[in-house]
């Protein structure tokens, strides 16, 4: 039992290139999110999904994508890096209103 | 327009005492508040959470206070420890916490000293 594992931990993309970064759960949670943690910010909803097939918009969710084909994968897609995204970002996951599982974190920086 | 404030970056107290985080919300919809602990290079850590029908929850050396009326929320820590130091995340949602959507406060750094 992983919990909620994020790929990759650390990487750098130059301004303009495209990626994804991975979440997997192996809890059968139905609830998962991406958030964004920067200096002073906090942690800041990108998106979140409250089953497969089901996706919204959070708090700040221009430049980013999601889709949820499967209750295991929530994958967030940068289209057009941006070195206002240089950030870390945080996958979580939960069933029913008890606390989110977060993941380790992806420290992304764009230059 | 930041529905989730934490208005005191930073707070040091001594090993023993009492800690008191703060947060206060805007959205008169949120009903479910939790607390998160976060330590560096780590994702953060459910810590303890309040539903809006009680106005107190306690877990150990944990209390979570909530007054809906000044829609503020407050964390007690007794008696601290060394070990407490970390940032620490007040979130809210609505729904009784079953929509999906939890918001964050920007935290509050806790050091607590031996």
């Amino acid at each position: 039992n992983a919990g909620v594992t994020q790929t990759p931990k650390f990487q750098v993309l130059k301004t303009g290139q495209s990626m994804t970064l991975q979440c997997a759960q192996d809890m059968n949670h139905e609830y998962m999110s991406w958030y964004r943690q920067d200096p002073g910010m906090g942690l800041r909803l990108i998106h979140y999904s409250v089953g497969a097939g089901i996706t919204d918009q959070g708090e700040v969710p221009n430049g980013y994508n999601v889709s949820r084909s499967t209750t295991e994968d929530f994958p967030l897609r940068l289209l057009s890096a941006a070195p206002s995204q240089t950030s870390v970002y945080f996958c979580a996951s939960r069933t029913g209103p008890l606390g989110y599982t977060f993941g380790s974190g992806t420290r992304l920086t764009v230059v | 327009d930041q529905q989730v404030k934490q208005n005191s970056p930073s707070l040091s107290v001594q090993e023993g005492r009492i800690s008191i985080l703060n947060c206060d919300y805007t959205n008169s919809m949120f009903d479910y508040f939790l607390w998160y602990k976060k330590y560096p290079a780590e994702g953060p850590t459910f810590l303890i959470s309040i539903s809006s029908i009680k106005d107190k929850n306690e877990d150990g050396r944990f209390t979570v206070f909530l007054n809906k009326s000044a829609k503020h929320l407050s964390l007690h820590i007794v008696p601290s420890q060394p070990g407490d130091s970390a940032v620490y995340f007040c979130a809210a949602s609505e729904g009784s916490g079953n929509t999906g959507k939890l918001i964050f406060g920007q935290g509050t750094t806790l050091q607590v000293k031996p």
